[in-house]
Parts: structure tokens; sequence; C-alpha cells
């Protein structure tokens, strides 16, 4: 069965300082692989998202993730944060979007001034 | 706005007591897709149309939702006899459906319930 797994509930970083949030999946197939973005009372943003190719996917806001088969892993980064960064972050993976998509629990960004 | 649009945006109800969020889609998106999202999880999928037809629906989905989609336009959801448990954020997405792929699901600012 697919899964998600996001190690990290909630993570605080100062602003300016670089930022990684990890993502574990499994999937039987090869998957496709989402970030987005959940800002208070807000809906769902797609930060960025992964199919095939080239395995470092750059996105939206200045977010990029790596897709490390190897290591089931999707780890979304950002070499400086923004205090308007601070939100919850969700991977998700799946083999398109909607019906057969799963979501990680999310991670929680703080920003320190 | 041409986004998804949820209403309400809160609905505060007493147990037992049956609700009704609607859902409409961006314009031109054929797929529309149910999520609920309790406190500290992420989003977890319920039911999805392609049009006006319901394609699946996730064992989460008891007997006591339902959804439509008449014309394959705006979609309802409803809870009957609510319980405490259905408190949470219900979320509403589109997407355009496409042969060889989908673009991406466009999420609406969510329905919070809270059943007291």
């Amino acid at each position: 069965a697919q899964s998600v797994t996001q190690p990290d509930i909630h993570i605080t970083v100062s602003e300016g300082a670089s930022l990684e949030l990890r993502c574990n999946y499994s999937y039987g197939a090869t998957p496709y692989l989402f970030w987005y973005v959940q800002s208070p009372g807000q809906g769902l943003q797609l930060l960025l998202k992964y199919f095939s190719g080239d395995t470092l996917v750059q996105g939206i806001k200045g977010f990029e993730a790596e897709f490390k088969r190897s290591q089931s892993s999707f780890n979304l980064r950002k070499p400086s944060v923004h205090w308007s960064d601070a939100a919850e972050y969700f991977c998700a993976v799946g083999a398109r979007f909607g019906n057969d998509m799963r979501f990680g629990a999310g991670t929680r960004l703080t920003v320190k001034p | 706005d041409t986004g998804v649009s949820q209403d309400p945006r809160h609905k505060i109800t007493k147990r037992g007591q049956n609700v009704t969020f609607r859902c409409d889609p961006i314009s031109e998106h054929n797929r529309l897709y149910w999520y609920r999202q309790t406190l500290g999880q992420g989003p977890e999928f319920l039911t999805y149309f392609q049009n006006e037809a319901q394609l699946e629906k996730s064992r989460l989905l008891s007997d006591r939702f339902s959804a439509e989609r008449p014309k394959g336009s705006f979609s309802t959801l409803e809870i009957q006899r609510t319980e405490q448990g259905d408190s949470a954020m219900y979320l509403c997405a589109s997407s355009l459906g496409e042969t060889g792929g989908e673009r991406e699901a466009f999420f609406g600012q969510g329905t919070r319930l809270t059943v007291v």
C-alpha cells in the first residue's frame, strides 16, 4: 500500500537560513510525488511535482525538491527562508492527482525573525 | 475570482443534524475531488467525480455521506445524522483531466465543520 511519512512534525528556522523538509514514501510502482503548502485558513497550493525525468525539480517561491529512488525520499529544500514561508507543508504520493493520492501528516514550519 | 470556492467556510452544528456543503470548481475543470482533513493530519481522499459521474468513493465515506455533482458543474457533500467524529475540514479540489496525464489539482479554502 502506498504511504507517505513526514518525520518532522514541527520545524523552526531563522529567517534567511536554509530549509530542508523530509519526505519518505512507500509505493509499489514509479510514483508521482508532490509538495503542497497550506497557510492558516487557506486551501492547499501546489509547490512542485515530480513525474519523471530530472530528479531535481524546481517549484514556485524558490523551492526545489530532489527525488531519490534508492532512499524512497523526496525532500523539499529552500536556500533562504522568508517569514512568509511559515505554513504547513504536505508531501503526497500517487499515480495521478486525486483519487490515488496519499498525503503525509504534514510539517509545520515556524520562521524566527 | 476564478479559483475553487467552497461554501460555507465554517459550519457549527449539533450532533444528529444534517449538513450540506457546496463546492464550485474552476469552470473548465471536469474533475472534482472531496477530501477530509482532521487536525494534525494530511487530507484524506473521500470521493471523486469526472463530469457528473461519481467514479470512486473511499471507505471513509460511510452511508451517512453522500455527494452529488449534477450537470457536471458544482458539487454538494451532505452528511446526515452528524457525529462528533465528523468534525474536520472538508476540502474540495478540481482539475482538468486529460488523456495521457492530469494537470494540477487546485484546492478550495475548505469548509470547517464543528459538531457539538
